[in-house]
């Protein structure tokens, strides 16, 4: 079955504590995204990547980073975080570029 | 630059009533342009899309939309709507030249009154 899969779904965690979450997906796909979704504001990318090891920045990048060293996954990672990225995140791919892209189903992060 | 704007935060229809739902877009090349519905705590999932050729564009679940240029409008609309179609949708532009980013609207709560 063809599918984004973020790991984890769920995650309250505090401060300045480094936290990742994965992206995997298993479609061949050369472009892959992160996206947080706020209300009221609806999806706002944070990163983007059209192939493994080329990375850019979305419209919301500060305090994110990314790596893309294999082609099916992209984690997002948050070195300090701050209450501000508490969101709920998605991971989307496609064949390239933005062309309709499958999204996983979305991590909850809380940071207190 | 491109953006999105979603008239209308929340719509509420009649079981059977015409869906439409509103989106405005700018862009300073052709776009591509997407709807998504969001079903509650699921991730998005694609109902239609323009990027080239017919305007009026067909999608799943009987929904369509029609890219209209001169009024830089992609406008979504379904004859009747359904209970099932409740959820929350967004409208989102692409810039078909780089085709790198995808920029979405702040979305539309879609309820079905029975």
């Amino acid at each position: 079955e063809a599918q984004v899969t973020q790991n984890p779904r769920y995650l309250i965690t505090v401060t300045g504590k480094k936290l990742t979450v994965t992206c995997s997906q298993n479609m061949n796909h050369e472009y892959m995204s992160w996206y947080r979704q706020d209300p009221g504001l609806g999806l706002r990318q944070i990163y983007y990547s059209m192939n493994v090891e080329v990375t850019d920045k979305g419209d919301v990048p500060e305090g994110y980073k990314v790596s893309r060293k294999e082609k099916r996954n992209f984690p997002l990672i948050l070195e300090s975080p701050s209450p501000n990225q508490t969101s709920l995140y998605f991971c989307a791919s496609s064949r390239q570029g933005i062309q309709p892209q499958h999204f996983g189903d979305g991590t909850r992060l809380s940071i207190l | 630059a491109q953006s999105v704007t979603q008239l209308g935060s929340h719509v509420s229809v009649s079981e059977g009533a015409l869906v439409l739902l509103r989106c405005n877009y700018s862009s300073s090349v052709p776009p591509y342009l997407f709807w998504y519905v969001q079903y509650p705590n699921q991730g998005l999932q694609l109902l239609l899309k323009y990027t080239t050729g017919a305007t009026l564009v067909k999608g799943i679940n009987g929904f369509e939309a029609e890219f209209k240029k001169s009024e830089t409008s992609f406008h979504l609309t379904k004859p009747s709507a359904h209970m099932s179609d409740a959820a929350e949708y967004f409208c989102a532009v692409g810039d078909s030249g780089s085709a790198r980013q995808l920029t979405f609207g702040s979305g539309t709560q879609l309820t079905v009154l029975p």
